[in-house]
């Protein structure tokens, strides 16, 4: 149970923001949100993860909704490169491995 | 830094045959997870190593099976092979067993069986 739910697909400009959602309504205190994504023909990438407070690094931004059952991975320019499927992954503390859905398939579109 | 290695890129097999799929963790990882990826679906989480123990196992019966050598390199060994066996098999490593520690994953060894 990948205990979150996302779009199964989404379409993009190239070089307009992306805004992908995720919900995880159960979640609990102390679970974070990480994201991954998989590149045709290649293993997942790590993309971001985050507790409570919005986060960002070079590849992304994430903002979590403040009673946290929700969240958005953000791509600020989408590039033909962003085409991908995108995981949002709960995890729950204690020693629980990634636990992936069927993600949201991504198409950029130049 | 190297990268996570995997190796056979590709394999055929036959029902019933074993396989063995080999993995090189990232410099300086001591954690390697293996997941199997059917087509169109999310990778399932099979087991974990740490430090050459088992760290946890996902929903997958014993003809599935690990090793972790000293160097945090990685053995898949699936015996009695199926064909709903046939799926990318990935490894990803991790520095310590933490959850919240990136996971580096490999290109995957694609396995086909007849």
């Amino acid at each position: 149970d990948a205990k979150t739910t996302q779009p199964n697909s989404m379409e993009s400009n190239e070089e307009e923001p992306v805004h992908l959602p995720c919900n995880h309504s159960t979640i609990s205190g102390t679970d974070y949100i990480h994201w991954y994504r998989q590149l045709p023909s290649q293993g997942p990438e790590y993309v971001i993860h985050g507790l409570t407070s919005n986060v960002n690094n070079r590849m992304a931004s994430l903002a979590i909704a403040e009673d946290r059952k929700s969240s958005t991975l953000i791509l600020h320019r989408a590039t033909l490169r962003d085409a991908a499927v995108y995981y949002c992954i709960r995890t729950d503390s204690g020693n629980t491995p990634l636990v992936f859905g069927k993600g949201t398939r991504l198409s950029v579109i130049a | 830094e190297t990268g996570v290695t995997q190796s056979p890129t590709h394999l055929i097999k036959t029902r019933g045959q074993q396989v063995t799929l080999r993995c090189s963790s990232q410099s300086g990882h001591n954690t390697v997870s293996w997941y199997q990826q059917a087509l169109g679906q999310g990778p399932q989480f099979i087991f974990q190593y740490y430090r050459e123990e088992e760290n946890g196992r996902g929903n997958f019966p014993p003809r599935f099976s690990g090793l972790q050598f000293p160097n945090y390199s990685s053995e898949l060994n699936v015996n009695a092979l199926e064909l709903d066996d046939s799926a990318l098999y990935l490894c990803a490593s991790t520095r310590g067993a933490g959850l919240y520690n990136e996971q580096f994953f490999g290109p995957g060894t694609r396995l086909t069986v007849l």
